[in-house]
């Protein structure tokens, strides 16, 4: 059975700072893997995805993520944190089937 | 594109009664999802739809709850009768047909979200 784990609830950090984000999985074969950004009142919203080859992946507001089979990461990255980065983040994990397995969340606080 | 559609974004109702949340998905998708998301227990897969017919309902939390998807741009999930631990935000999402997407091909697309409240 797929899971992931997220192992932070909670991160504060102040603006301007860099951030990671941490995400564990748990896969028999390659995995495909999400990172979602889930604003106040908001539904969830694809940042990055990563399926096969390079193993650092790009995603939208300057958001990265990179992979690393031999540790089961899928950790996402910031280099500067702006305020309006401050959402839940759900990292995801899935394979042949179509259904997605989520991360519990990890709350971003963004200090001014 | 409009994106997922769901209605209402906020209901009010009273113990007892039945709950309809509505959703369209996005055009040319042929997978749909239903989720809840509560304080307690995160992010729950209730149903999945595969071309319309449900491919796995394991994740419903009893026979009060109910899904249907009746063609491929409506979808309904149906509590009846409702209860006031049904409170919580129910998403719904679609996936688009694997031989139209890149992979991988469950991205999911979310909709905004139908905050439940149950008095």
């Amino acid at each position: 059975a797929q899971s992931v784990t997220q192992p932070d609830i909670h991160i504060t950090v102040s603006e301007g700072a860099s951030l990671e984000l941490r995400c564990n999985y748990s896969y028999g074969a390659t995995p495909y893997l999400f990172w979602y950004v889930q604003s106040p009142g908001q539904g969830l919203q694809l940042l990055l995805k990563y399926f096969s080859g390079d193993t650092l992946v790009q995603g939208i507001k300057g958001f990265e993520a990179e992979f690393k089979r031999s540790q089961s990461s899928f950790n996402l990255r910031k280099p500067s944190v702006h305020w309006s980065d401050a959402a839940e983040y759900f990292c995801a994990v899935g394979g042949s089937a179509r259904q997605l397995t989520f991360g519990s969340g990890t709350q971003l606080t963004v200090l001014p | 594109d409009a994106g997922v559609i769901q209605s209402p974004r906020h209901e009010v109702t009273e113990m007892g009664q039945e709950v309809t949340l509505r959703c369209k998905p996005i055009s040319g998708h042929n997978s749909l999802f239903w989720y809840r998301q509560t304080m307690m227990r995160g992010l729950e897969l209730l149903i999945y739809f595969n071309n319309n017919v449900p491919i796995d309902d394991s994740g419903m939390p009893e026979d009060r709850f109910s899904a249907k998807m009746p063609n491929a741009s409506f979808s309904t999930l149906k509590i009846q009768p409702s209860e006031p631990r049904d409170s919580a935000v129910y998403f719904c999402a679609s996936s688009p047909r694997p031989s139209l997407a890149q992979k991988p091909y469950n991205e999911q697309f979310f909709g905004p979200g139908t905050r439940l409240t149950v008095l």
